[in-house]
């Protein structure tokens, strides 16, 4: 079947840097595509979307783009704070259900 | 507003013994799905519903059953519970599956099968 993956398990980043967050998927016919953040012991968060027909959407300090040549998906956090330490997770939306990937660690150091 | 929210928190079973997950959201959502998550293997869709009355299989069912008797309730369940049903399951349900609708998670319930 289908699968979506991540290119990095784990990412380290200063306070105050800029994150990058890739994935790759495999499943041509997904018509959006989601990333999520969990914190520890906690649920996946909604963080932001993107459809299949865009290239790029902003969100507050958050920016997704979407090659669909390559399929790969990244999530770009601008000016990276300690709050943002978890696992991100992206995810493909097709026939009405997501598909998961692994998630990258993302460390942010004070 | 409680979200959605998921009964128990954490549980202890031995193998062979049963037990079911509750999920319910105040949302007045039509989609419920459990996920179980494991260690580098991201989240996998167990069993989804899309609406009261209905439920349907996903990624990883086997070994589980669910029901969805009411609107806001969603039930997981497990006949005879296996080591390999360790995970943490969550919960989730959204209104629509669509472009700018998210699903929303429930805290999750940690289960140790022994």
């Amino acid at each position: 079947g289908e699968s979506v993956g991540l290119h990095l398990p784990t990412l380290s980043v200063q306070e105050g840097d800029n994150s990058i967050i890739n994935c790759a998927y495999s499943n041509s016919a997904s018509d959006y595509f989601i990333w999520y953040k969990q914190e520890s012991g906690k649920g996946p968060q909604f963080i932001i979307d993107i459809r299949s027909n865009m290239d790029k959407r902003q969100g507050q300090r958050v920016t997704v783009l979407l090659n669909k040549t390559v399929k790969h998906l990244s999530l770009q956090i601008a000016a990276t704070q300690p709050g943002d330490s978890a696992v991100y997770f992206c995810a493909e939306n097709s026939n009405y259900k997501l598909t998961f990937g692994k998630g990258t660690l993302l460390t942010v150091n004070p | 507003n409680a979200g959605v929210t998921q009964t128990p928190k954490f549980r202890v079973l031995k193998t062979g013994q049963s037990m079911t997950l509750l999920c319910a959201q105040d949302m007045n959502h039509e989609y419920m799905y459990w996920y179980r998550q494991d260690p580098g293997m991201g989240l996998r869709l167990i069993h989804y519903s899309v609406g009261e009355g209905t439920t349907a299989k996903g990624e990883v069912p086997d070994g589980y059953n669910v029901s969805r008797l009411k609107k806001q309730n969603f039930l997981l369940g497990l006949e005879s519970a296996a080591p390999s049903q360790t995970s943490v399951y969550f919960c989730a349900s959204s209104y629509i599956v669509a472009f700018g609708e998210t699903q929303y998670f429930g805290p999750g319930t940690r289960l140790l099968v022994l």
